[in-house]
């Protein structure tokens, strides 16, 4: 039973296309976050969500829109793609938002804007 | 904010040596620093943390030491083995308030038999 979820594992799309990506975590944990993992592997926060609120907004183009649902469920909406957004997108959920526990990840997906 | 170094960047060693990557922190409120293993293609896997009333941890072949005062945090490998390839992170945090995991840029470890 897989913890945290992401759908799709691969996206494939023309520059200008909108895409989502879905996540979904069945451990109760009340945070969940978005990081971009660029082509040197550098790992990035872009949001955070707290039992559905908005806590962490990092510096992201606003083409970039997450939603929550509820708080297993965090996707993320991307309008007017671009090719330097090709990136794997990991979803991430942790026990709390106080930063004191460790994330369990999702399989990412691995965007590509052609 | 945050920042997190890591080195090396790349790391090979022979099946059996020991392997030692570092971090350096820069926020002294930091008092979380989980360790990640990602193997290609994966999702990053906590393997180790340490809180900051600890100054070192030990998992078997893996240990994670900590220097408060110089704000930097090492992990240690032990009898490396192939499988033991694989893209190592290091991250920190606070635990207060809203806080977020920021991570190092990663240190490729490869393990030659």
């Amino acid at each position: 039973d897989t913890a945290v979820s992401q759908t799709p594992k691969y996206l494939v799309t023309q520059m200008g296309n909108d895409k989502s990506i879905k996540c979904e975590q069945n451990l109760g944990h009340d945070t969940m976050y978005w990081y971009k993992q660029d082509s040197k592997k550098f790992l990035k926060i872009m949001f955070s969500y707290n039992n559905k609120e908005l806590i962490i907004n990092e510096t992201v183009p606003n083409r970039f829109s997450p939603k929550s649902p509820d708080k297993a469920h965090l996707n993320l909406h991307i309008n007017s793609l671009e090719l330097g957004d090709s990136a794997v997108y990991f979803c991430a959920s942790s026990q709390d938002s106080g930063g004191g526990f460790g994330y369990t990840f999702g399989s990412g997906t691995r965007l590509t804007v052609v | 904010g945050e920042n997190v170094e890591q080195h090396p960047s790349t790391l090979s060693v022979q099946e059996g040596d020991s392997a030692v990557i570092k971090c350096t922190y820069s926020d002294s409120a930091s008092n979380y620093f989980p360790w990640y293993k990602q193997e290609l293609g994966k999702r990053p896997q906590l393997i180790i943390d340490i809180r900051s009333n600890v100054g070192e941890k030990k998992d078997q072949r893996i240990a994670v030491t900590l220097n408060k005062t110089a704000k930097h945090f090492s992990l240690h490998i032990t009898e490396t083995q192939p499988e033991d390839s694989a893209v190592y992170f290091c991250a920190a945090s606070a635990n207060t308030g809203f806080q977020k995991l920021v991570f190092g840029t990663g240190t490729r470890l490869l393990v030659s038999p």
